[in-house]
């Protein structure tokens, strides 16, 4: 799977879209973009995954560049409680692999300010 | 939407002894379930594959021996912790995906937190 780069951390105020960039410059073409995130003592949340398309959901949007280089996850209104470390992971679909295990990066650090 | 259940939430044992963690997948089939331990303020780090109906694929440094793992049903897998001792504390989570279906989510359980005394 293809490797990603994403900043440590950030601090977004509560209200306010929190942008969250991803690099994954060496995907190939069918490997699927992921985000998840983890609260504090929690088991990652899966937020939303994308090809090549823009994806919105009732949690977030999801924006590829149309080389799929880079993506960034936008958090419409960050609230508190969305302070969260939030992990970008690509893979390929599990259709075509079974063997579709995630590996881990550190994510980034996602502070929402009051 | 999907949910994975895993049980205890915690668990506080003394040391030598053995520890059952599950994982069920509550409202879907999956074929495939993994395990991953997470240290304080660390990423978490894939521990195996659990395959219904067939051995676990363990990753490199992770003991099988010690971490016995059993997926008997397309709904439960099971990790043993055999003869636990406190480096063994961690955050223990599970995670599935549906059978079906191109480019699907793995859902995962919210942890189970061992310490070992």
């Amino acid at each position: 799977d293809a490797k990603t780069t994403q900043p440590t951390s950030m601090d977004c105020a509560e209200g306010r879209a929190a942008n969250l960039p991803c690099n994954h410059s060496t995907i190939s073409g069918n490997e699927y973009v992921y985000w998840y995130r983890q609260i504090h003592s929690q088991g990652p949340q899966y937020i939303i995954h994308g090809l090549k398309n823009n994806e919105t959901n009732e949690m977030a949007s999801l924006i590829i560049t149309e080389d799929r280089k880079s993506s960034t996850l936008i958090l419409p209104h960050a609230t508190l409680r969305d302070t969260a470390v939030y992990y970008c992971i690509v893979r390929v679909s599990p259709r075509r692999n079974r063997d579709d295990k995630i590996i881990f990066g550190k994510g980034t650090r996602l502070h929402i300010l009051p | 939407g999907a949910v994975v259940s895993q049980h205890p939430s915690w668990v506080i044992c003394k040391s030598g002894t053995s520890v059952k963690i599950e994982c069920r997948s509550l409202d879907f089939q999956a074929t495939t379930m993994f395990w991953y331990r997470q240290f304080p303020k660390q990423s978490l780090m894939l521990m195996a594959t659990s395959n219904e109906g067939s051995k676990a694929t363990y990753e490199q440094g992770v003991e099988k021996d010690k971490f016995l793992i059993n997926h008997a049903s397309l709904t439960l897998s099971t990790l043993t912790v055999t003869s636990a001792h406190p480096e063994d504390s961690s955050f223990y989570i599970c995670s599935a995906r549906l059978r079906t279906g191109v480019g699907q989510p793995q859902h995962f359980g919210d942890g189970t937190r061992l310490s070992i005394l």
